[in-house]
């Protein structure tokens, strides 16, 4: 099975906003509402950011967001903050009855 | 709470097993499933499969003739053993859980929202 395919990396300001995206096909992400994003800081386990495309698990910042549109996910974080410094994965389910990630997207807070 | 237990280096065409321990809840809890998931050094998460109602279980395709998951509910634990393994094998190994939905088509995985912190496994020659 491929990876699904997210930019290696990603910056911007504090304040700002910045979007990571995660390309699949119609087999996985098109088929499926079951994607999810992870947030993994260098040493550490993955922690879930949203489930199910759009949602947030109890205690993560409303600043993150998702979206789906075809075969493509977004992860969009508002308000840039230092500490949203780290690695995401995107996830999703699919119709193989197997469980596909992205190849991981470093997000940089200049 | 997930906390992975298992060698830390073993040879290559070795087997690896890997138990995890769950503590905080029973691994015979309805609608969650138990799967593992593999981090090489510097690079990304591979997901290697999940095992649902104790029994039925989905593999990666490119591990599927190597692996097995099993679950202990005397002890609380599931179990992941990798046969004939090689360097390629080396990497941070993660059980983690979740949710699942079950209809006509099958099990269908939501996202892990619970990990253990992943233990280390090195394959030398």
């Amino acid at each position: 099975q491929s990876a699904l395919t997210q930019p290696a990396s990603v910056s911007g300001s504090p304040g700002q906003s910045i979007t990571i995206s995660c390309t699949g096909t119609s087999s996985d992400i098109g088929n499926y509402n079951l994607v999810s994003w992870y947030q993994q800081y260098p040493g550490q386990a993955p922690k879930l950011m949203l489930f199910d495309v759009s949602n947030r698990p109890s205690g993560v910042s409303f600043r993150f967001s998702g979206s789906k549109s075809g075969n493509t996910a977004s992860l969009t974080i508002s308000g840039l903050q230092a500490e949203d410094e780290a690695d995401y994965y995107c996830s999703s389910f699919t119709s193989s009855t197997t469980v596909v990630f992205g190849g991981g997207t470093k997000l940089t807070v200049l | 709470q997930l906390q992975e237990s298992g060698p830390g280096r073993l040879k290559s065409s070795e087997t690896l097993s890997l138990m995890c321990s769950v503590s905080g809840g029973s691994i015979s809890s309805e609608n969650y499933y138990w799967g593992w998931i593999r981090q090489p050094p510097g690079k990304g998460l591979e997901w290697i499969g999940n095992i649902y109602d104790r029994r039925s279980t989905h593999y990666n395709p490119s591990l599927k003739s190597r692996v097995t998951i099993d679950v202990d509910t005397s002890k609380n634990q599931f179990s992941l053993t990798l046969s004939s393994v090689t360097a390629a094998d080396t990497a941070v190994y993660y059980c983690a859980t979740g949710g699942y939905y079950l209809d006509s088509t099958g099990y269908s995985p939501d996202a892990f929202d619970m990990w253990g912190q992943g233990t280390t496994v090195t394959v030398s020659s």
